[in-house]
Parts: structure tokens; C-alpha cells; sequence
């Protein structure tokens, strides 16, 4: 049974750059939440995403958007990079009306430079 | 506001020495409290789900508790392998699926 899993692993970008992430839920599941989270932080909530909808958003700026797709995959597409946006993205995926839990995946490691 | 504060943000433990974790929460209303465990440079691994005041959920070495204020994670006879960061976070009712309010987390080192 695979697990979430995100692409890609590593990613070095430069400011005022686009950059777009991906995540695969785990099987089974139909939610996707996107988290930032920043060396010696817990993860921040940026999203979720149910039905193809944004259905929850956290205190981000707009550059930050999505997308979920029919296979529930989604992506996180972060605009008019900013130095301050290097940290560690996360996707977790959840069963919505089966359980509160949420699934993480390994994580892209984003740099802005 | 929501908040969750993790105490103490370091713990070094010799082998075998036993020791709690403390998750302090405020919340409007408590859906769920969840312990995850992360290794450097990973995403978080969910260890346990808690309701309800009284609860208690066991895994291996870890013990989670709840009361209405906070949370401990207790770990009986710790190994180098436990060593890692362990986060806790909490979701409030009346919102949708989402949005999982986390501390800064607790990084535990395990010395042999």
C-alpha cells in the first residue's frame, strides 16, 4: 500500500521564480492539505483540497495556490518566490467522513536563493 | 486564538531513562490531538489519535495521555532509535477536515 508520496525531492529556485510541487495521497484517500513548515518550526497549514475545491485556507498569501485533480492528486504552486519561502513543503492526505487523521508525505525541500 | 506549546523543546535521555513530553494546548473546542514523530529532513510520522479527556493510546515504548488542558507523551526505557523530533498538534471542532495546528515540537536525543 503506497504511502503519500510528493515530488520532486530537492528543488533550488531563484527569487521572483514560479515553482510547482506535487503530492500523490495515500490509497484510499480523497483529501489533500498543504503545510510550509520552517527549520525549527512546526508545519503551518496553507490549504486543503476536497473535491477538486479549496475547502480550508490558512493565513498565506495569494502566490500560494492549487490545484486537485480528478485522482485526488494535487499541486502546490507557489509565485513570485520570496527568499522567506524556503523551507520544507509538506502534503498530507486524509479520508474525509472516515477519520481526522492525516497522512504525511517525505516533503519537498525548497531553497530560494 | 488556537495554540500549542511543547515542553521542553529539548530532551538528551541516557538509555533506559524514562520521561514525558508535555503538549499544552488552547483550543475552541477540541476535535482530535495527534502525536507525530519526525526524523531530520522527513515529513511527520503519525503516531496517535486522542478524543477525549481520559484517553490513553500505547505503542511500543510511547504512551500518549490527555486531560482538558494538554497532553504528555510518555516514553518508558527509551533506545538510541527513538531519538527524533515528536510534534503534537490539535484540530478544533466547527472547522472542515483541515488544518492542523501544530507546536514547535520536542527534539528528543536517546544516548547509549
Amino acid at each position: 500500500d503506497a504511502g503519500v508520496t510528493q515530488s520532486p525531492t530537492h528543488l533550488i529556485k531563484t527569487r521572483g521564480q514560479q515553482v510547482t510541487l506535487r503530492c500523490s495521497p495515500k490509497s484510499g484517500h480523497d483529501t489533500v492539505s498543504w503545510y510550509q513548515q520552517a527549520l525549527g518550526q512546526g508545519p503551518q497549514f496553507i490549504f486543503q483540497y476536497y473535491e477538486e475545491e479549496e475547502r480550508q485556507r490558512g493565513n498565506f498569501p495569494d502566490r500560494f495556490s492549487g490545484h486537485q485533480f480528478p485522482n485526488y492528486s494535487s499541486e502546490l504552486n507557489v509565485n513570485a518566490l520570496l527568499l522567506g519561502d524556503s523551507a520544507l513543503y509538506l502534503c498530507a492526505s486524509s479520508s474525509t467522513g472516515i477519520s481526522y487523521e492525516q497522512y504525511f508525505g517525505p516533503g519537498t525541500r525548497l531553497t530560494v536563493t | 486564538e488556537d495554540q500549542v506549546t511543547q515542553s521542553p523543546e529539548a530532551l538528551r535521555l541516557q538509555e533506559g531513562e524514562s520521561s514525558s513530553l508535555n503538549c499544552s494546548y488552547t483550543v475552541s473546542g477540541l476535535r482530535g490531538l495527534f502525536w507525530y514523530r519526525q526524523d531530520p529532513g522527513k515529513g511527520p510520522e503519525f503516531l496517535f489519535t486522542l478524543y477525549s479527556a481520559g484517553e490513553e493510546k500505547e505503542k511500543e515504548r510511547l504512551k500518549a495521555t490527555l486531560t482538558k488542558k494538554e497532553s504528555f507523551l510518555h516514553i518508558t526505557a527509551p533506545k538510541p532509535e527513538d531519538s527524533a523530533t515528536y510534534l503534537c498538534a490539535v484540530q478544533a471542532r466547527g472547522g472542515s477536515q483541515g488544518n492542523l495546528i501544530f507546536g514547535k515540537g520536542t527534539k528528543l536525543s536517546v544516548k547509549p
